[in-house]
């Protein structure tokens, strides 16, 4: 079964500083990989998304995320993290096999402190 | 440009009372629509999709129902809520069927069950 893991629960990083969250996934084939962000009380906001091709992704915000097939990774990343960045972020994969249906993971609450 | 609304964004409801949430989607036609769950710590679950009217399709037994009307309504009810269907509650909305297609969320309704 298709599975997505965000090891880190919370993360707290200086502003200014550089961010990098984790994701790994489970899945045979070529997965489609997205980072969603929640600010509290709200909904999730697409930052981007990995569908094939260049495995370096640019996002809104200043966001990146690189894909790495041999280690299942899709790694979120930011170089200088703004106080406005503090939120939760998921990670989501979707597979051929899976119909319509999303694989998110639990998410990581990022703080950032001044 | 498309956008999506839920309401209401906050309610408090009896055990055993009935459920009735909404989501619109206005600019754009015979939108993908999504029922999710959220509770704490534990990512989103998929509760229903739909890819038309009166199309739904249900991912998780339970004691929730959806329904869609219209071409960009969907609704989430409940005849008798339970204490463990208190939750983050979102709606989003996609182009198209398939996972290869971003999904896009509203600002989610809080249901806390008394």
């Amino acid at each position: 079964a298709q599975s997505v893991t965000q090891p880190d629960i919370h993360i707290t990083v200086s502003e200014g500083a550089s961010l990098e969250l984790r994701c790994n996934y489970s899945y045979g084939a070529t997965p489609y990989l997205f980072w969603y962000v929640q600010s509290p009380g709200q909904g999730l906001q697409l930052l981007l998304k990995y569908f094939s091709g260049d495995t370096l992704v640019q996002g809104i915000k200043g966001f990146e995320a690189e894909f790495k097939r041999s280690q299942s990774s899709f790694n979120l990343r930011k170089p200088s993290v703004h106080w406005s960045d503090a939120a939760e972020y998921f990670c989501a994969v979707g597979a051929a096999d899976t119909g319509n249906q999303f694989y998110f993971g639990t998410g990581t609450s990022l703080t950032v402190i001044p | 440009s498309q956008t999506i609304h839920q309401w209401p964004a906050t309610l408090v409801q009896p055990v055993g009372s009935p459920l009735s949430l909404e989501c619109t989607v206005e600019g754009t036609s015979n939108p993908n629509l999504y029922w999710y769950r959220q509770a704490a710590g534990r990512g989103l679950q998929l509760l229903f999709y739909s890819v038309g009217i009166g199309q739904i399709s249900s991912e998780v037994p339970q004691n929730l129902s959806a329904s869609r009307p219209q071409d960009r309504q969907f609704i989430l009810s409940s005849k008798k809520l339970l204490l463990s269907d208190s939750g983050f509650y979102l709606c989003a909305w996609s182009v198209l069927p398939g996972v290869n297609q971003p999904q896009h969320f509203g600002d989610g309704t809080r249901l806390s069950i008394l």
